[in-house]
């Protein structure tokens, strides 16, 4: 499975924008970039995914790099319900099974 | 739609018992997954299943374990005989091709094997 690394935690304060940064240099052209995150005492929750253009929803933006070799999870507005571990996930097209990673905590201040 | 539902959301049992856990699927979705948590290890994709099928099951730890999906809405996964290092939450996740294989997960079940 190709592999993905992400800071092992960041801080950001509430109402601010968060930028959160995956490398997957070893990215296949087929493979599909997913973001899951994961609140406290819950199972992990989809977020965003992509493969070459940015994507944005209502939780939150994916801008990948050009290269693919890199992404960033854009939360543009963080709140203390942001807080949670993220995860960068390669899913290898077509298979449907995704690899996690130790993830991104993200803690949100006042 | 409720949801992924896993039961039970807690059990607690000795070592040496067995131990079944159940998850039922979102209604439609074809793929479901098995997944494990600890702190050591992280989330650990354990088998996975497309239409009741078992796809991928190199993640299952050892024979102990053992998964089964007998109909579109059910699956489960039997631990026999449970040991204290099976102590983890588990979850159970669906998906559908349909849907971009975006995965849906259950609420987890916490095993605590004394």
């Amino acid at each position: 499975d190709a592999k993905t690394t992400q800071p092992n935690s960041m801080e950001s304060n509430e109402e601010e924008p968060v930028h959160l940064p995956c490398n997957h240099s070893t990215i296949s052209g087929t493979d599909y970039i997913h973001w899951y995150r994961q609140l406290p005492s819950q199972g992990p929750e989809y977020v965003i995914h992509g493969l070459t253009s940015n994507v944005n929803n209502r939780m939150a933006s994916l801008a990948i790099a050009e290269d693919r070799k890199s992404s960033t999870l854009i939360l543009h507005r963080a709140t203390l319900r942001d807080a949670a571990v993220y995860y960068c996930i390669l899913r290898e097209y077509p298979a449907s099974k995704l690899t996690f990673g130790t993830g991104t905590r993200l803690q949100v201040t006042l | 739609d409720a949801g992924v539902i896993q039961s039970p959301r807690h059990e607690v049992t000795e070592m040496g018992q067995e131990v079944t856990l159940r998850c039922k699927p979102i209604s439609g979705h074809d793929y479901l997954f098995w997944y494990r948590q600890t702190m050591m290890r992280g989330l650990e994709l354990l088998i996975y299943f497309n239409n009741n099928v078992p796809i991928d099951d190199s993640g299952m730890p050892e024979d102990r374990f053992s998964a089964k999906m007998p109909n579109a809405s059910f699956s489960t996964l039997k631990i026999q005989p449970s040991e204290p290092r099976d102590s983890a939450v588990y979850f159970c996740a669906s998906s559908s091709q349909v849907d971009s294989y975006e995965q849906y997960f259950g609420p987890g079940t916490r095993l605590t094997v004394t």
